[in-house]
């Protein structure tokens, strides 16, 4: 059973665009909610991370909104730039439990 | 180094044969996690490790699949009678500790089972 759903596959953006990434997830116990990057030929890096008991935290050009009433939680990429073409993957996890990973979307921004 | 360290960068094997991958994590990380990771998919969970508790393998897809980890530091993950569907590029992560999400992972060992 999939816990936590990852949309879209793949993502195609404008330079300067914004890009947004959707996750869902099932667990109402999941207390803890990062986005990883990663590059082509590397390991996933941490990049943002957000807990429940806020709706939204911003670092740079980088947001994550969360709706805690239904399930989901986004990322928000403003004025995106071709360096951030990368395959990004939510995740979540319960207390000490191990982190369960959305299935990743492959960003491309184009000029 | 800094970061963590895996070992071969590419492996490149038969059908049948047996392989032993090496993950070198950060020093100080008592956390270490397998993930293995197929052409375009998400990351799956194979194994952890904390400390000197008994791993977590419910993650591992056969008994072909073991892991262990030495001195609570370098990790090996061996893939025995390897198959085709085994191909993937397998990534390591290690965290200060169980209560801490922030997994720094290697940059990978990419598999192929001809």
């Amino acid at each position: 059973q999939q816990q936590v759903k990852q949309s879209p596959q793949s993502l195609i953006v404008q330079k300067g665009g914004i890009s947004i990434i959707n996750c869902a997830y099932e667990n109402t116990a999941f207390d803890y909610f990062p986005w990883y990057q990663q590059f082509p030929g590397k390991g996933p890096a941490l990049l943002i991370a957000i807990r429940p008991d806020v709706s939204e935290k911003k670092e740079g050009r980088f947001t994550i909104s969360f709706n805690k009433s239904a399930k989901q939680f986004s990322l928000h990429i403003m004025d995106s730039q071709p360096g951030d073409s990368a395959t990004y993957f939510c995740a979540a996890r319960f207390g000490n439990e191990k982190l369960t990973f959305g299935t990743g979307t492959r960003l491309t921004i184009i000029p | 180094g800094a970061g963590v360290s895996q070992s071969p960068s590419n492996k490149v094997t038969e059908k049948g044969k047996d392989v032993e991958l090496r993950c070198d994590p950060i020093s100080g990380h008592t956390a270490l996690y397998w993930y293995r990771q197929s052409l375009g998919q998400g990351l799956e969970f194979l194994i952890y490790f904390q400390g000197n508790s008994a791993p977590d393998k419910s993650g591992l897809p056969s008994d072909r699949f073991s892991a262990e980890r030495t001195g609570g530091s370098v990790s090996t993950l061996t893939i025995q009678r390897t198959q085709q569907e085994d191909s993937a590029v397998y990534l390591c992560a290690s965290s200060l500790e169980r209560l801490v999400a922030t997994q720094y992972f290697g940059p990978g060992t990419r598999l192929l089972v001809l």
